[in-house]
């Protein structure tokens, strides 16, 4: 089946650092790449979705100059967490759906967890 | 309106019990819907894919109504390992978007 894969899976840095999340489909082309981020006990939050070749779709109250993303090909889309803060410790998870398939599900990364020191 | 609203629980039942979710969605134009799982500290794993006829894949049925908009998931002979979060999940297609629920939290006893 479709693979997502998301690297680092954890990472630890230093405040004012900035940090890059790769996520890659391993098996079919995703025009479109969706960044999750999620709180302890709180539900997945949409931060944004990121489309190859134009700019990401920055959901409300997402500040699209702290978390860049881009989606420079088919099978890659980065997330920097620029200047890092304490406050943006959190899980974030990236996704994709086949477009290949009309019916296909939410592939998700296995997650990268932040803590911002 | 939430475009997903589920039950948040807690679910807390016996090990071999059967449990039963629901989820309702607001747009009637939604197509297509699913269930995952999601453990503690960790991402989301498909559980299935909900089709129209409804579906089973073991222990796991799941239903769909699109007259009343919703999804349902049937748990039967519940297991310890089945303890988790569950989450509704609703795909539009000329959104290409999709839409969680907040989830639902069973625990199964021993």
């Amino acid at each position: 089946g479709a693979v997502v894969s998301q690297h680092p899976s954890w990472v630890i840095c230093k405040s004012g650092t900035s940090v890059k999340i790769e996520c890659r489909s391993l098996d079919f082309q995703a025009t479109t790449m969706f960044w999750y981020r999620q709180f302890p006990k709180q539900s997945l939050m949409l931060m944004a979705t990121s489309n190859e070749g134009s700019k990401a779709t920055y959901e409300q109250g997402v500040e699209k100059d702290k978390f860049l993303i881009n989606h420079a090909s088919l099978t890659l889309s980065t997330l920097t967490v620029t200047s890092a803060h304490p406050e943006d410790s959190s899980f974030y998870i990236c996704s994709a759906r086949d477009p290949g398939d009309r019916y296909s599900p939410l592939h998700f990364g296995n997650g990268t967890r932040l803590t911002v020191t | 309106r939430k475009e997903v609203e589920q039950d948040p629980g807690p679910f807390n039942v016996p090990e071999g019990a059967t449990v039963a979710f629901n989820c309702t969605y607001s747009n009637s134009a939604s197509q297509s819907f699913f269930w995952y799982r999601q453990d503690c500290r960790k991402e989301p794993k498909l559980l299935m894919s909900v089709y129209s006829s409804g579906n089973e894949d073991g222990r796991f049925t799941a239903q769909l109504n699109r007259a009343s908009q919703y999804i349902s998931l049937l748990i039967r002979d519940s297991k310890l390992s089945d303890s988790a979060t569950y989450l509704c999940v609703v795909y539009r297609y000329n959104f290409n978007k999709f839409y969680f629920g907040s989830g639902t939290k069973l625990n199964v006893k021993p």
